[in-house]
């Protein structure tokens, strides 16, 4: 148990909706990233929250985008919903804001668009 | 741009055998690199690491050495189990990018 924990663990829905993702980061983490995991795109970092305010950002689409709040637990919503945005969308923490520190995966949310 | 370049699986190897899997990165800078572990229906967890050229980083029986001259960090198991079956990633980070850019990913099937 990596100690950071993302809700809901499935989510089935349909096109053109929109979805929110939630993220707890381990205690006293202060950094959030989000990531993609599909099979022909591999894992694909999207953006990074650090005590939060937006770090870095990836390849998130436009229709995505995040946000922390001060109790550090982070959202992803995900709106106009396509066919492709099916995929495995993984929370990680870390205690700093630089990526030398090591990263603590959540154990996913895996969203199937209809 | 900066990329990790690792090989294509599925491995597929029987228990107690030598496992190699290929890593090589291309980044300006110094990267710190690291390998993660991800087990079936699980997110990924670190591995090894290592943050300056000639590390070897080990964890589990696995380890990896930086090599700078050829820009490579090839993962290494001597005997492998069962329990090893899982999908390698290889991963570098550069602190200036504030980003960890991961690999495709080898799926390792281990046979009893």
């Amino acid at each position: 148990d990596s100690g950071v924990t993302q809700t809901p663990k499935h989510l089935i829905t349909a096109t053109g909706q929109r979805v929110t993702l939630r993220c707890s980061p381990r205690s006293g983490d202060l950094s959030v990233y989000w990531y993609q995991q599909s099979l022909d795109q591999g894992l694909q970092f999207l953006i990074q929250y650090y005590n939060g305010e937006e770090r870095a950002k990836g390849n998130i689409l436009e229709r995505f985008s995040a946000q922390q709040f001060p109790d550090l637990h982070s959202e992803l919503n995900l709106s106009s919903l396509e066919l492709g945005d099916s995929a495995l969308y993984f929370c990680a923490s870390s205690a700093g804001a630089l990526e030398s520190y090591e990263q603590y995966f959540g154990p996913g949310t895996r969203l199937t668009v209809t | 741009g900066d990329s990790v370049t690792q090989m294509e699986g599925p491995v597929t190897l029987s228990e107690e055998a030598f496992l190699t899997i290929n890593c090589t990165y291309t980044a300006t800078g110094y990267p710190s690199l690291f390998w993660y572990v991800q087990y079936p229906g699980e997110g990924l967890q670190l591995l090894l690491k290592a943050t300056k050229a000639d590390d070897k980083g080990s964890n589990k029986g696995f380890e990896a050495t930086y090599r700078k001259e050829t820009t490579s960090f090839h993962l290494e198991k001597g005997s492998v189990q069962v329990s090893d079956s899982a999908v390698y990633f290889c991963a570098l980070s550069l602190p200036r990018d504030d980003k960890i850019i991961f690999g495709k990913g080898t799926r390792l099937h281990i046979l009893p």
